[in-house]
């Protein structure tokens, strides 16, 4: 049974560094092919895809947001990280992990979101 | 990068059709992936690869893709049919994935 399930505070002040975990179980990241991504879906509006981590430890970001974000994974812990520097209100969203099968398979499971707030 | 548009809302009665569009410069050439997302839910797949049913998803739902639009049908709508619905492609000239803005289905 796969599942994944985000972690990772509710609430931030503006600059800091927002550090999210994804735990994963019922897959591997080390199989080929295997990949999960980070998405996030501010309060009443669309998903945007932020970051992926392949199999392989290869990275790709969100061209607009590249420059804050650094995702990372630790395969025998199950987990992937996302860190995002120099937050901002408008990074306020819920914070998906999801994963994929191959580069652009869809997303076939998804955590259930975990709420972020970015406010002094 | 890569943009693809979907119109903000579509409004249908119960028992009709529903479709909802995703447009993007030759969509047809890529892998185009749908989901139904209800409101406090993690979004749901219900189509992939353009046309693939996930198990699980009903037949009312079936998709398309040729051109600059991808659409996503919904027959014999229901109540529970209500949720919003997104499309996604993967740009292979930019290595990112991309959503559209998605689409509110509200039932009548």
């Amino acid at each position: 049974q796969v599942t994944l399930r985000e972690s990772g505070p509710a609430l931030v002040k503006p600059t800091q560094t927002l550090t999210l975990t994804c735990t994963f179980s019922g897959f591997s990241l080390t199989t080929s092919g295997m990949c999960v991504s980070w998405i996030r879906q501010p309060p009443g509006k669309a998903l945007e895809w932020l970051a992926l981590i392949d199999w392989g430890d290869d990275k790709y970001y969100n061209t607009s947001l590249k420059t804050r974000l650094t995702i990372s994974k630790d395969t025998s812990k199950k987990q992937v990280v996302l860190t995002m520097t120099n937050v901002d209100p408008v990074d306020t969203a819920t914070y998906y992990c999801a994963r994929t099968q191959h580069y652009n398979w869809g997303f076939d499971y998804w955590g259930q979101g975990t709420l972020v707030t970015v406010s002094s | 990068s890569y943009v693809v548009t979907q119109p903000p809302s579509v409004s249908v009665a119960p028992g009709k059709t529903a479709r909802f569009t995703c447009g993007g410069n030759n969509i047809e050439s890529k892998s185009v992936h749908w989901y139904q997302q209800k409101p406090g839910q993690a979004p749901v797949p219900v189509i992939y690869f353009d046309t693939d049913r996930p198990s699980g998803i009903p037949e009312r739902f079936s998709a398309s893709n040729s051109g600059n639009t991808a659409t996503l049908t919904i027959s014999r709508v229901e109540a529970g049919d209500e949720a919003d619905y997104y499309c996604q492609v993967w740009d292979t000239n930019s290595d990112q994935w991309v959503f559209g803005g998605g689409t509110k289905l509200t039932v009548l």
